[in-house]
């Protein structure tokens, strides 16, 4: 069970604009520690989408950002496209657990 | 370019030991922290354990604590996940990913990622 809460599933159509939450508490992103947003196509390896919040790794397109406000994340896509149906997941830090954890994940569904 | 090759998984009872090893290159192997993680079937991403960039400090997730054992050769750029005790729920992809950073100062992302080796705990 994660302490970082996502919804399942967000959908939308394409060129439309979807945002993805990451709700956590004070021991993890309201204490400060970073939020990393990460995408997970079925049979390929996590990617790395988002780091630091709101910094984006080289090759990301710029469609993706991330931003962080109190005990919450969260991660938009904007001019939404077929390529985008993925997974989504949200990572942190916790002080409480002393580990990292990451998000329940949310499923992205281009219309 | 980086690569992340992990190996070892396979079936496995309740209660016996698998080891996990994950072959780095493409960078310098002894300057990065690395993460092991896993996906259980039909299951989110779930961080499994860390350990820095010289093998000194090693971190786990609670359900793993005391079960697995998370360890380094930076001769050979190697990463190793030895696992005892396995249980059913042990069943994962189990992804190596390098750190964003050397230390573990500063919790940073997780930024390439292995393929997987798959681990099935049954009887």
């Amino acid at each position: 069970q994660s302490v970082l809460t996502q919804p399942p599933s967000v959908s939308g159509a394409p060129g439309q604009r979807v945002t993805i939450s990451c709700t956590g508490s004070t021991s993890n992103i309201g204490a400060g520690f970073h939020v990393h947003w990460y995408q997970h196509l079925p049979g390929t390896v996590p990617k790395l989408l988002i780091s630091d919040n709101t910094n984006r790794p080289s090759g990301v397109p710029d469609r993706f950002s991330g931003s962080r406000s109190g005990t919450s994340a969260s991660l938009a896509i904007t001019g939404l496209q077929a390529e985008d149906e993925a997974d989504y997941y949200c990572q942190s830090y916790d002080s409480s657990l002393s580990g990292y954890v990451f998000g329940t994940g949310t499923q992205v569904t281009v219309l | 370019q980086v690569q992340l090759v992990e190996s070892g998984g396979g079936v496995v009872q309740p209660g016996r030991s698998l080891r996990l090893s994950c072959a780095a290159s493409g960078f310098t192997f002894n300057s990065y922290a690395i993460h092991w993680v896993r996906q259980a079937p039909g299951k989110g991403l779930e961080w499994v354990a860390v350990i820095s960039f010289d093998g000194n400090k090693q971190y786990y997730a609670d359900s793993v604590k005391g079960r697995f054992t998370i360890s380094r050769d930076n001769s050979k750029n190697t990463l190793y996940l030895q696992m005892n005790s396995l249980r059913g729920e042990d069943t994962a992809l189990y992804y190596c990913a390098r750190d964003h950073s050397s230390s573990l100062v500063v919790p940073a992302a997780m930024d390439y990622w292995g393929q997987g080796t798959l681990v099935t705990v049954a009887s």
